[in-house]
């Protein structure tokens, strides 16, 4: 299986700041079929990103995603306060898709 | 707008079998073009994809979770139901029933998870 590896683990910023996490696979990520999905405490993840690049319904335009193969970037242009959460990586290009151990910004 | 409700036993002793069902509402498991999934979070940690069952009744499982997982779908009441058997203390997880947007994709719609507890 592919094995993801998000870092960093924790990302410290303050509103209005831009935040850069970043998604890193063990081997080609078939069709760039990855996606990202915010957690907040207590809730359930909820999609932002699908195919590197490609926004959800209703996800805001802070929200980008890119890359292509193995490296993989979520970008949030400029932090609102709602968008302190954990973030988590998932391939499913490959069999069983998988997530990434998550990343968790801050302020 | 999909809508899935999750019910499930929030506590079952060591060895049983854990079972969960997953209502969709505002949509149907039968639609064309949809899976429909299990999920689960242990207490502190990352996503762990479980199986799911496209439109077709074909199941698809975690390579991990194979020999005790079983996927069905109700149509009748447009629900389906996860069953694990063997339970230990390492299942107890936050579980998570979704929709994917297609086949082996990404996950669109999730319910609000359950805390299951495996325990005597």
């Amino acid at each position: 299986e592919i094995v993801l590896t998000q870092s960093p683990v924790t990302l410290s910023l303050s509103p209005g700041e831009r935040a850069t996490l970043s998604c890193r696979a063990s081997q080609t990520v078939s069709s760039n079929y990855l996606a990202w999905y915010q957690q907040k405490v207590g809730q359930t993840p909820r999609l932002l990103i699908y195919r590197a690049s490609s926004r959800a319904a209703g996800i805001p335009d802070r929200f980008s995603g890119s890359g292509s193969g193995t490296d993989f970037t979520l970008t949030i242009s400029r932090l609102e306060p709602e968008d302190f959460a954990v973030y988590y990586c998932q391939q499913y290009g490959l069999s069983p898709g998988t997530f990434g151990q998550g990343t968790k910004v801050d302020i | 707008q999909v809508q899935l409700q999750l019910s499930a036993s929030r506590l079952v002793k060591p060895s049983q079998s854990l079972s969960l069902t997953c209502a969709v509402s505002g949509g149907s498991v039968s639609s064309g073009g949809y899976s429909w999934s299990w999920i689960r979070q242990p207490p502190g940690s990352g996503l762990e994809w479980i199986g799911n069952i496209y439109q077709t009744g074909v199941t698809s499982y975690n390579p991990s979770l194979m020999s005790r997982v079983t996927i069905s779908v109700d149509r009748s009441k447009n629900q389906f139901s996860l069953n694990l058997d063997s339970v230990t203390a390492a299942d107890t997880a936050v579980y998570y029933c979704a929709r994917e947007n297609g086949h082996n994709t990404y996950f669109d719609y999730w319910a609000q998870g359950i805390l299951v507890t495996v325990s005597s």
